[in-house]
């Protein structure tokens, strides 16, 4: 158990729909990630929150793309008329204590676009 | 320079080998760096973190040369319960705990 739950777990649209996905952390936890993860890759970080304040903005961050964590607890991703290319596991992950740089993912969102 | 380079592999070894990856790094101002484990269509999960020239864990080394910028992992006596993707991990700048992963590197460990 990883802490972090999330949903759905997969999720297959068409092309042009808009998706949303939601992470839950167990207990209160001040920093909140969002990273994707396509085949082949690494996890690409997407945006931060620190409580329910986002802080950061990755590039890949595109407009059709936001993310919300309007209580500082749980977070929703939102991706609007989605394309091919959106396709990917999309992970949420909540910080470890301190500044340790141990990240704690969630078993992640896959997103096949058709 | 990509910020985090690895090699992807796969490499395969047999039981009980000793098998080593490296992964470069481009930001010469970067402090700590860590070494996450990916089990296939699984979370990645932190490994050991490396904060000066090195970290041992049990079968486990990591081992860091600023001077050339790279960070290596090495596992001995391998097991069947080792393969996995191995990913390299540098923080973005700016902090936050924002990480840059590189691609990862595929181990296989065979009877």
């Amino acid at each position: 158990d990883t802490g972090v739950s999330q949903n759905p777990r997969h999720k297959i649209t068409k092309r042009g729909q808009n998706v949303t996905f939601r992470c839950d952390p167990i207990s209160e936890h001040n920093r909140l990630y969002w990273y994707r993860q396509t085949l082949g890759q690494g996890p690409e970080f997407l945006t931060y929150f620190q409580n329910e304040a986002q802080l950061e903005k990755s590039r890949l961050l595109s407009d059709r793309f936001s993310a919300e964590r309007p209580k500082g607890s749980f977070s929703t991703l939102e991706i609007q008329r989605t394309e091919q290319g959106d396709s990917a596991m999309y992970l949420c992950a909540i910080a470890g204590a301190g500044n340790t740089g141990e990240l704690f993912f969630g078993e992640g969102s896959r997103l096949t676009v058709l | 320079r990509k910020e985090v380079e690895q090699d992807p592999g796969p490499f395969n070894v047999p039981e009980g080998a000793t098998v080593a990856f490296n992964c470069t790094y481009s930001n010469s101002a970067s402090q700590s760096f860590f070494w996450y484990r990916q089990d296939c269509r699984k979370e990645p999960k932190l490994l050991m973190s490396v904060y000066s020239s090195g970290n041992e864990d049990g079968r486990f080394t990591a081992q860091l040369n600023r001077a050339s910028q790279y960070i290596s992992l090495l596992i001995r006596d391998s097991k069947l319960s080792d393969s996995a993707t191995y990913l390299c991990v540098v923080p973005l700048t700016g902090g936050g705990n924002k990480l840059t992963f590189g691609t990862g590197t595929q181990l296989k460990v065979e009877l």
